[in-house]
């Protein structure tokens, strides 16, 4: 089976850095993305990384060690549009499994 | 243009009975799938399918009855509602079922069973 781990909820200042980590379990694993959802909206990709290291998009990056199970998404220089749900989720077996989500609150 | 679309947005019925939600996406992708994302907003899958071919389903009950008469379609069929089901369901397809490929979520349908 699959299993994801990553914190419940997080809360920065606007302008901060903030790092989502995600921890997982999975048989036939082919990479860890990232979605973003804000509230009453669909989830919406931002990332995807298959081998180790880190892929940079704009204000997001992310990171993935295969050896230690472990990805996370940095977000630089908070805006208060970032405020929404992050989820991390695995390809694997033909599907993706989705971690609980991250609640990022950005305050003034 | 709408990439992933899905009606109703939202729906509200009673328990015992069955209702049906229609999904259509126009980016000529070969993987489709249902996911459920409960009050807690945990977004488990429910089924895949890949051109028109049932690939997964999660342990959902049988009262859950995917169609896909099209691989740009991908209906669901809920009978006999229970309390439980009340849910936001996401549509959602990709290019291909197996690898990687980012997944494009329709807008959500909102059911509420009272």
């Amino acid at each position: 089976g699959q299993s994801l781990e990553q914190p419940s909820e997080v809360t920065a200042v606007e302008g901060a850095i903030v790092q989502i980590n995600c921890t997982y379990q999975t048989s036939g694993f082919y990479g860890l993305s990232w979605y973003q959802q804000h509230d009453g909206g669909a989830p919406t990709f931002l990332s995807y990384n298959a081998l180790d290291g880190l892929e940079e998009t704009g204000r997001f990056s992310s990171f993935l060690s295969r050896s230690d199970s472990y990805g996370y998404l940095l977000l630089q220089e908070l805006q208060m549009k970032d405020s929404a749900s992050y989820f991390c989720a695995v390809t694997g077996a033909g599907k993706s499994t989705f971690g609980d989500g991250t609640t990022l609150t950005v305050k003034p | 243009d709408t990439a992933v679309s899905q009606t109703p947005k939202y729906l509200v019925t009673q328990m015992g009975n069955d209702k049906s939600i229609k999904c259509e996406q126009n980016l000529g992708h070969d993987t489709m799938y249902w996911y459920k994302q409960d009050s807690k907003k945990f977004l488990k899958i429910m089924f895949s399918y890949n051109n028109k071919e049932l690939i997964i389903n999660e342990t959902v009950p049988n009262r859950f009855s995917p169609k896909s008469p099209d691989k740009a379609h991908l209906n669901l069929h809920i009978n006999s509602l229970e309390l439980g089901d009340s849910a936001v369901y996401f549509c959602a397809s990709s290019q291909r079922g197996t690898g990687f490929s980012e997944q494009y979520f329709g807008p959500g349908t909102r059911l509420t069973v009272t």
